[in-house]
């Protein structure tokens, strides 16, 4: 059971580049997750979906984009990438929204923009 | 979301249990308490959660108060691979999402 799955691990981008983080998860989850991860700190969200072609801002949405075409599929995109996107992006999902189901999350995309 | 203290880190014996506090005194009725850990350069893991009664699973188990501003963590006899960062959070259903607010929770380093 592959859970959920980023790609890719690494990515080194120049100032102004575009790229997208790729999320799939294989559970059947409704719902996934953005989050990105400065160094010492805890996670922040970024976007959110609750299902396919639905999709909402979390708490740090500037400068990032998503869609969600698929129930397993929520793809993360940096337009013009800018210094302070440097970072570590986790994706996560869940089954519903009710408080008693936990975030299942991936490994994570370690990006530096330089 | 209540907001959650922990201590910033801790240090236990390996084969011994590690029980890490959490204090959540603003906590509401509806609102859970889930324990998640981060080892290093790998996304959060779940470990267990509950709202009144105390839970155990294969991984841990999680002690709440009868007043639940506060709950323990227990890992009843800690590894070398339980070192990681445990994180403490209070989460209620919030329209349109269940999200989870992660503050800078608890290094654990289990010693040999």
């Amino acid at each position: 059971n592959a859970g959920v799955t980023q790609t890719p691990k690494f990515r080194i981008l120049k100032i102004g580049q575009s790229m997208t983080l790729q999320c799939t998860q294989d559970m059947n989850h409704n719902y996934m997750y953005w989050y990105r991860q400065d160094p010492g700190m805890g996670l922040k969200l970024i976007y959110y979906s609750v299902g396919a072609g639905i999709t909402d801002k979390g708490e740090v949405p500037n400068g990032y984009n998503v869609s969600r075409s698929t129930t397993e599929d929520f793809p993360l995109r940096l337009e013009l990438a800018a210094p302070s996107q440097t970072s570590v992006y986790f994706c996560a999902s869940s089954y519903s929204v009710s408080s008693n189901q936990p975030q299942h999350f991936g490994d994570g995309t370690r990006l530096s923009i330089l | 979301d209540a907001k959650t203290t922990q201590p910033t880190s801790m240090d236990c014996a390996e084969g011994r249990a590690a029980n890490l506090p959490c204090n959540h005194s603003t906590i509401s009725g509806n609102e859970y308490v889930y324990w998640y850990r981060q080892i290093h350069s790998q996304g959060p893991q779940y470990i267990i959660h509950g709202l009144k009664n105390n839970e155990t699973n294969e991984m841990a188990s999680l002690i709440i108060t009868e007043d639940r501003k506060s709950s323990t963590l227990i890992l009843p006899h800690a590894t070398l691979r339980d070192t990681a960062v445990y994180y403490c959070i209070v989460r209620v259903r919030q329209t349109g999402a269940n999200n989870l607010f992660f503050g800078t929770g608890t290094r654990l380093t289990v010693i040999p």
